[in-house]
């Protein structure tokens, strides 16, 4: 299996300030042959379900503010809210799908300082 | 746009069989991949299980032994049974869509809180 660390476990940023969230795979989740990352990133707000930040290591979801960006490659991956805004505050995981069993981080948590 | 509703049983007794359902709306099931991912309140995402109408199935390994997955495509519905609950298994299940078998998950359901307890 695949397994997902995310570090930290949780942050807290001041509004308007820049929050970064490391997640690392204990291998790679490269596939050479699409030169493409298997991992996207959720954000999961309180009573909601995930929801679909970053596919691909790199690549926002349509509607996703530009705050957020994603990258690494290989085994190191990070997601960035530039600018962390109020409405940013949520749980966030990042998740590998080049094979099963699909595995997600432990997610980190991001709070208002 | 898809939409995802989960439906389920919200308590079970341990020992018994837990069985939920997935009504997908706003597209046909016979397109793409259906997961179910569980999470037990307080805690992270646990992916269980996969299929496809094509009758591709991919199971959690950890869960593997106690877990069926199935679609009806006639109703439009994928359905998840596990078999011999514990209070381990309490959690919100969520069913999800994925485009294909190597995409992330881009549709959620609003998730159906399952508790286990006599």
């Amino acid at each position: 299996d695949i397994v997902m660390t995310q570090s930290p476990d949780s942050l807290a940023v001041s509004l308007g300030e820049r929050a970064t969230i490391n997640c690392k795979s204990s291998q790679t989740i490269l596939y050479s042959s699409s030169n493409k990352n298997y991992l996207g990133w959720y954000q999961q707000k309180p009573g909601q379900p995930p929801k679909l930040l970053i596919s691909w290591a790199s690549a926002r979801e349509s509607g996703v503010p530009d705050r957020f960006s994603g990258s690494g490659s290989g085994t190191d991956f990070t997601l960035t809210i530039s600018s962390l805004q109020a409405e940013d505050v949520a749980v966030y995981y990042c998740q590998q799908y080049y094979n099963a069993p699909l595995t997600f981080g432990g997610g980190t948590k991001v709070e208002i300082k | 746009q898809v939409q995802l509703q989960e439906s389920g049983p919200g308590l079970v007794k341990p020992s018994e069989t837990l069985s939920l359902t997935c009504t997908v709306s706003g597209q046909s099931i016979s397109n793409n991949y259906w997961s179910w991912i569980r999470q037990p309140p307080g805690k992270g995402l646990e992916w269980v299980a996969y299929t496809s109408a094509g009758g591709s199935i991919n199971y959690n390994p950890a869960l593997r032994s106690r877990v069926t997955i199935s679609v009806d495509t006639s109703k439009n519905q994928v359905s998840l049974r596990v078999d011999s609950v514990t209070a381990a298994d309490t959690a919100v299940y969520y069913c999800a869509r994925r485009d294909n078998i190597m995409t992330p998950f881009d549709s959620w359901g609003q998730g159906t809180l399952v508790t286990v307890s006599s």
